[in-house]
């Protein structure tokens, strides 16, 4: 199954708003609520950022933020900080197969 | 603390096989469905295979169908890799999901560090 797809890169100066998007098909992105996003640091594991569609763990700032519409899925970061620059990937069940998930291509942000 | 630590990754010649391990502690291990997920260098994220929680089901990625096969015991989670090509060769983590009566709710909300696995002659 394909990935979803997601922007390569997206940028921002501290204090302003980015979002991603991520598309997928009615198969899964559009189809289900079980969309979540990760955060990366280059060497690190991925952070569960957002479950199912637009809730956030405990532990995760506000300023992180998500919806979906159709089959895109999006996230917000709100009042950009040095610290968001990492890569970003949406994930979604998919009924491609009996069981499947499958991510986004990733996105990686940039703090200017 | 929740811990999932990867191990047994490294070397191996195309067509061999490798046998992972994630030891799993600082939670009732058997409550969650687990899975692995790889990231090849430089890459995106790749779902391999997920099991659930007393092992009666378990599925796989395309890519690895008939080649890798997901299994737990008591507090660990394995992935059994044959048949390996260079495009196996990633980062492997071991990823835990939370489920509710209905199933596994698809999102992964603890993750190890990973594994290495490179697979070249």
């Amino acid at each position: 199954q394909s990935a979803l797809t997601q922007p390569a890169s997206v940028s921002g100066s501290p204090g302003q708003s980015v979002t991603i998007s991520c598309t997928g098909t009615t198969s899964d992105v559009g189809g289900y609520k079980f969309v979540s996003w990760y955060q990366q640091h280059p060497g690190r594991a991925p952070k569960l950022l957002i479950y199912e569609v637009n809730n956030r763990p405990s532990g995760i700032s506000d300023r992180f933020s998500a919806s979906k519409s159709g089959n895109t899925a999006s996230l917000t970061i709100s009042g950009l900080q040095a610290e968001d620059e990492a890569d970003y990937y949406c994930c979604s069940y998919s009924s491609i197969a009996t069981v499947a998930v499958i991510f986004g291509g990733g996105t990686k942000v940039t703090v200017l | 603390e929740v811990q999932l630590v990867e191990s047994g990754g490294g070397l191996v010649q195309p067509g061999g096989s490798l046998r992972l391990s994630c030891a799993a502690s600082g939670f009732t291990f058997s409550g969650y469905w687990m899975s692995w997920v790889r990231q090849a260098p430089g890459k995106g994220l790749e779902w391999v295979a997920i099991m659930k929680e007393e092992g009666t089901e378990r599925y796989n990625g395309d890519s690895v169908k008939g080649r890798f096969t997901i299994s737990r015991d008591e507090s660990s989670l394995y992935l059994r890799m044959n048949s390996l090509t260079p495009e196996d060769s990633a980062l492997y983590y071991c990823a835990r999901s939370r489920s509710n009566l209905l199933g596994p709710r698809y999102f992964f909300d603890s993750w190890g560090q990973g594994t290495l696995v490179t697979v070249s002659s």
